[in-house]
């Protein structure tokens, strides 16, 4: 079907409001993993879901992160109290166990 | 911990030049070694990949041989075309297709 599906593709919100990011992986892919792409910092690993696992976290730059998977489907990246610094690309990922992983077009954060 | 460093860009290059992107890396073990690209305006994308010591991924043109004793994955193309005009990423796995540590991406310029 289609592809690694991601909404908002920009959303502009102000200091210390709560944003919620939105993941529709390819149907039937049990690994979906977040990833966020700022400049000066490339590509960083944020967060895995494999299966029922429990999900990797290691990624989280902040107890201000976190995010859920409901059904083994749709996952939501949650940013509480958001700061100027989290402004940045929210990349998603999906990918059946041990395959390679098919992205997203993203999320554009802004942060004023 | 694992990291990735990739030649700073942008690389501009001429129609029908040689490329080459410069990749080294640091890593536990032996990871598996992959080149993403991303289009302007599109998500990333797969381009090539090698999972062991002398293994050479190609696409498009594309190669990449992983280098083991020089800790290298370099990507080169005999002659680049203006549509290969991106950002490409020089990225790691610790085990197969899981979680990926990322370069800060390298953007190159093709111009007719």
């Amino acid at each position: 079907g289609a592809g690694v599906s991601q909404s908002p593709s920009n959303k502009v919100t102000e200091k210390g409001k709560d944003v919620e990011l939105r993941c529709d992986p390819i149907s039937g892919h049990t690994a979906l993993y977040w990833y966020r792409q700022s400049l000066g910092q490339g590509l960083e690993f944020l967060i895995y879901f494999q299966g029922n696992s429990a999900p990797d976290k290691s990624g989280l730059p902040s107890d201000r992160f976190s995010a859920e998977r409901t059904g083994g489907s749709v996952s939501t990246l949650t940013i509480q109290r958001t700061q100027q610094e989290d402004s940045a690309v929210y990349l998603c990922a999906s990918s059946r166990q041990g395959l390679e992983a098919f992205f997203g077009q993203g999320t554009r954060l802004t942060v004023v | 911990g694992d990291s990735v460093t990739q030649m700073e860009g942008p690389v501009t290059l001429s129609e029908e030049a040689f490329l080459t992107i410069n990749c080294t890396y640091t890593a536990t073990g032996y990871p598996s070694l992959f080149w993403y690209v991303q289009y302007p305006g599109e998500g990333l994308q797969l381009l090539l990949k090698a999972t062991k010591a002398d293994d050479k991924g190609s696409n498009k043109g594309f190669e990449a041989t992983y280098r083991k004793e020089t800790t290298s994955f370099h990507l080169e193309k005999g002659s680049v075309q203006v549509s290969d005009s991106a950002v490409y990423f020089c990225a790691l796995s610790d085990s197969g297709y899981s979680t990926l540590t990322f370069g800060k991406g390298t953007m190159l310029l093709v111009s007719p």
